[in-house]
């Protein structure tokens, strides 16, 4: 398995852009999750699903961002519009379902990460 | 409110065994103890985890106290690409992974 997918890797834009981050989880995986990263912050959770369907999105920062799954190896993070402090690397991660792990456990395979930078 | 407390950095010798402390006093019955490390620029990834007894995989071992109050995380042999963030995490089976600011391990040639 290729791993998780992330894409883009890089992303430029102005302020007021929307811009779209693309995460296709490993296959089999039927849990997907949305961090940010910044220095400031840390690992923030964003939004996870669990069978496509959003579990918790308390994360969300505000009305800017919205996720979405519309299948089991597509997902989406949007900002529309992007503001600069919106600048951060966005990791997507896949997991089997909570709890249906072994032992009970369930490990988070993560993306390479999408560095956006908003100008 | 933070779960687990860890040092904000350490440093050690490369070839040395490099030992992170976690502890996570409030522990509850059904939470494991996992760990995750960052090098850096990359995604976080799974090293280990352990529910009561002490595990060891081909990454690192785990030893967790017998009041479960405390662990810490061993690489046998540190090499330079050990160097990276480590974060101690506990969850439930249930629970959504909740990254704190970990530790900062610097291997030093």
């Amino acid at each position: 398995d290729a791993g998780v997918i992330q894409s883009p890797r890089h992303e430029v834009t102005e302020m007021g852009q929307e811009v779209t981050l693309r995460c296709k989880p490993i296959s089999g995986h039927n849990s997907l999750f949305w961090y940010r990263q910044t220095m400031m912050r840390g690992l923030e959770l964003l939004i996870y699903f669990n069978n496509n369907v959003p579990i918790d999105d308390s994360g969300m920062p505000e009305d800017r961002f919205s996720a979405k799954m519309p299948n089991a190896s597509f997902s989406t993070l949007k900002i529309q519009p992007s503001e600069p402090r919106d600048s951060a690397v966005y990791f997507c991660a896949s997991s089997l379902g909570l709890g249906q792990g072994a032992s009970g456990a369930n490990v988070l395979t993560f993306g390479a990460g999408s560095r956006l930078t908003v100008l | 409110d933070a779960k687990t407390t860890q040092p904000p950095s350490m440093d050690c010798a490369e070839g040395r065994a490099a030992n992170l402390p976690c502890n996570h006093s409030t522990i509850s019955g059904n939470e494991y103890v996992y760990w995750y490390r960052q090098i850096h620029s990359q995604g976080p990834q799974y090293i280990i985890h352990g529910l009561k007894n002490n595990e060891t995989n081909e990454m690192a071992s785990l030893i967790i106290t017998e009041d479960r109050k405390s662990s810490t995380l061993i690489l046998p042999h540190a090499t330079l690409r050990d160097t990276a963030v480590y974060y101690c995490i506990l969850k439930t089976s249930y629970d959504k992974v909740i990254f704190g600011p970990g530790t900062s391990l610097s291997v030093i040639p």
